[in-house]
């Protein structure tokens, strides 16, 4: 999984805690990635970083943030959590946005929400 | 709006036979198309990446072929192993930047 980790592996947690799933990369790759998975669907961008403290909103970012304080880890945190936010998680890394770059995925979380 | 579909949605076949897979695609502009193969339990893998100008591209028994013209692309997987069992997707990049779009993806179940 090119030196991405993810953790938790998996979750379950409550209706309206607080949730962090953390990504950790080895590749000092700049741009980071929160995608998410469900059934009948594509992968859909959460949020994305172009850099420490650089992040931007994706398609499906409402409900959740993001945080990256280090080149290597990046944070994803629902602050309140809810049923429709059950979902498998994954961090993707790229070196660049420009012509032929490649995304690398980590090995997801699966988060379920009771 | 832009739009990945990929068909059959699943497919089930002969350990050692051939398939193949499509993908439609009504994006614009396009950058490049990716197809991506995700094991059960894992994140999705890059098979091939694929410009406006390139038509066809191999990757061991993967070959991958475009047409910009018809906005069309497929997957053929040759002497298929138990081991393609996984979903396939395909992916269109928008603009050499972060817009990807994902198809659902197609389901291959390759049995023995």
């Amino acid at each position: 999984d090119a030196g991405i980790t993810q953790s938790p592996r998996h979750k379950v947690t409550e209706t309206g805690t607080p949730v962090t799933l953390r990504c950790h990369q080895t590749e000092n790759h700049r741009y980071m990635y929160w995608y998410r998975q469900d059934p009948g669907h594509g992968l859909r961008l959460i949020h994305y970083s172009y850099g420490v403290k650089d992040t931007d909103k994706g398609e499906v970012s409402d409900g959740y943030s993001v945080s990256r304080s280090k080149t290597e880890d990046f944070l994803l945190t629902l602050e309140s959590a809810t049923s429709s936010q059950t979902s498998v998680y994954f961090c993707a890394i790229s070196e660049s946005t420009s012509g032929f770059y490649e995304q690398y995925f980590g090995p997801g979380t699966r988060l379920t929400v009771t | 709006k832009n739009q990945v579909e990929q068909s059959p949605q699943s497919l089930i076949i002969l350990e050692g036979k051939n398939c193949t897979l499509q993908c439609n695609y009504t994006v614009s502009p396009f950058s490049n198309l990716r197809w991506y193969k995700q094991d059960t339990g894992r994140g999705p893998v890059s098979l091939t990446i694929m410009t406006f100008s390139e038509n066809t591209k191999s990757n061991g028994r993967y070959t991958a072929t475009l047409d910009a013209d018809t906005k069309q692309s497929s997957l053929h997987i040759t002497a298929s192993q138990l081991s393609d069992s996984a979903s396939y997707i395909c992916v269109v990049s928008s603009q050499a930047g972060t817009a990807l779009i994902f198809g659902k993806g197609t389901t291959l179940s390759v049995s023995s």
